[in-house]
């Protein structure tokens, strides 16, 4: 069953803090897999997108890796503001006949003063 | 650029009422999707469109239609809703193909009681 799992579930760090979110799928066959930010009361906003052959994608303070061997993914926040708030969301691609996105339940972070 | 707009963003129904929620893109996007999201559950795919003239069940389509109504619109029909419909529902458009980004809109919260 295709299944992506979120660790951990919800995480709290002060401003200026550094933190890692991770995420660990059973999802074949493998396409993509996306980091996605959803601020409370807003939709899903794309974060990174990386295929098969990428280990790593930066997208400002957000840099994204990715072990297909192992089937793992990781998203490293660096020097948190509070507008980093937000839930964080992996996202992995299976593509037979047409993409099929399969979500993970999200990792809540709070970033305090 | 307004991207996926969505309407209405909030809406109370009554049991066995229907109700029609509203999606438009203008960034030329050829596929289109509805997904609901529930507390503690990944988004799920309801139904998708992959280009003009084309509509397919996603993972949750019962209780729902959908209509294309050109390649801009996208809207999702509740015709007789019940308790469990109630969620926050998601628009998103996609130039189509894998790797590709979703855009997603800001949601429409609905509550049947």
């Amino acid at each position: 069953k295709n299944q992506v799992e979120q660790s951990p579930q919800s995480l709290i760090i002060l401003e200026g803090k550094n933190c890692t979110l991770q995420c660990n799928y059973t999802v074949s066959p493998f396409s993509n897999l996306r980091w996605y930010k959803q601020d409370t009361g807003r939709g899903p906003v794309s974060l990174t997108i990386m295929t098969f052959s990428e280990n790593t994608k930066s997208n400002g303070r957000y840099t994204a890796t990715l072990d297909a061997d192992t089937k793992q993914s990781s998203l490293h926040i660096t020097a948190s503001q509070l507008s980093d708030s937000a839930s964080y969301i992996c996202v992995v691609s299976a593509i037979t006949i047409e993409e099929k996105l399969v979500f993970g339940k999200g990792t809540k972070l709070t970033v305090n003063p | 650029n307004a991207g996926v707009t969505q309407t209405p963003k909030f809406q109370v129904l009554k049991t066995g009422q229907s109700m029609t929620l509203q999606c438009a893109q203008d960034m030329n996007h050829n596929s289109m999707y509805w997904y609901r999201q529930d507390p503690g559950m990944g988004l799920r795919l309801i139904y998708y469109s992959a280009s003009e003239g084309t509509t397919d069940k996603g993972e949750v389509p019962n209780g729902y239609n959908v209509s294309r109504l050109n390649k801009r619109e996208f809207s999702l029909r509740l015709e007789s809703a019940a308790p469990s419909q109630t969620s926050v529902y998601f628009c998103a458009s996609s130039v189509g193909g894998k790797n590709y980004g979703y855009t997603f809109g800001s949601g429409t919260r609905l509550t049947v009681v």
